[in-house]
């Protein structure tokens, strides 16, 4: 079993859209989430960190977390082709090990 | 005011090759990395330092052996390259220990031939 799991994409969404990114995980004693943006040829950029269940806001980002489910989402709200990303997830397990997922790849479409 | 920076950004080199990295942060932080992300962009983590004491070691052959002469900064020597090196490195630091928020370099495009 997979420890991050991300669907590879591409996901293609219009402009203006909600972009949802979807991540499980296998360790049910992870305590910190975290979503990356990473442009083509560039490094990882921190966008989200969610530590608790629920809904964490910031901007046109949301992140939402249920460890009952093991689930971990992204929502991009007014999505806008410069959006257009690798978008990885990432979870400290248990041993404060952090595990990336492969990403999704996102495609805004204008 | 670049917060994470490696040198060099490109460096191609022939197998059998011995070749370092360097990395240095201004950040302040505790904890640094080496990843390594492969040509299907898998990021995977290969060694963490906090405090220039070694925290995580994954499996990565002997040929790779980091050094953290200070908090600061953390290097990477690669004995013997192999073409199955070939990968963009990634050094990155937390603020904490291992599992924290990381802020990542701008990557070391290497390519062994």
């Amino acid at each position: 079993q997979k420890e991050v799991e991300q669907n590879s994409g591409p996901l293609s969404v219009p402009e203006g859209a909600i972009a949802s990114l979807n991540c499980t995980y296998s360790d049910r004693g992870s305590q910190s989430f975290f979503w990356y943006r990473q442009y083509s040829g560039k490094s990882p950029e921190l966008i989200m960190s969610i530590y608790s269940n629920g809904d964490k806001e910031d901007g046109r980002f949301t992140a939402q977390l249920n460890k009952a489910s093991q689930y971990v989402s992204l929502l991009i709200r007014d999505s806008q082709p410069s959006d257009s990303a690798t978008y990885l997830c990432a979870v400290t397990n248990r041993d404060d090990k952090i595990i990336f997922g492969k990403g999704t790849r996102l495609h805004i479409l204008p | 005011d670049t917060a994470v920076s490696q040198t060099p950004k490109y460096l191609v080199t022939q197998m059998g090759n011995d070749k370092s990295i360097k990395c240095e942060q201004n950040l302040g932080h505790d904890t640094m990395y080496w990843y390594k992300q492969d040509s299907k962009k898998f990021l995977k983590i290969m060694f963490s330092y906090n405090n220039k004491e070694l925290i995580i070691n994954e499996t990565v052959p002997n040929r790779f052996s980091p050094k953290s002469p200070d908090k600061a900064h953390l290097n990477l020597h690669i004995n013997s390259l192999e073409l199955g090196d070939s990968a963009v490195y990634f050094c990155a630091s937390s603020p904490g220990l291992a599992g924290d928020e990381q802020y990542f370099g701008p990557g070391t495009r290497l390519t062994v031939t």
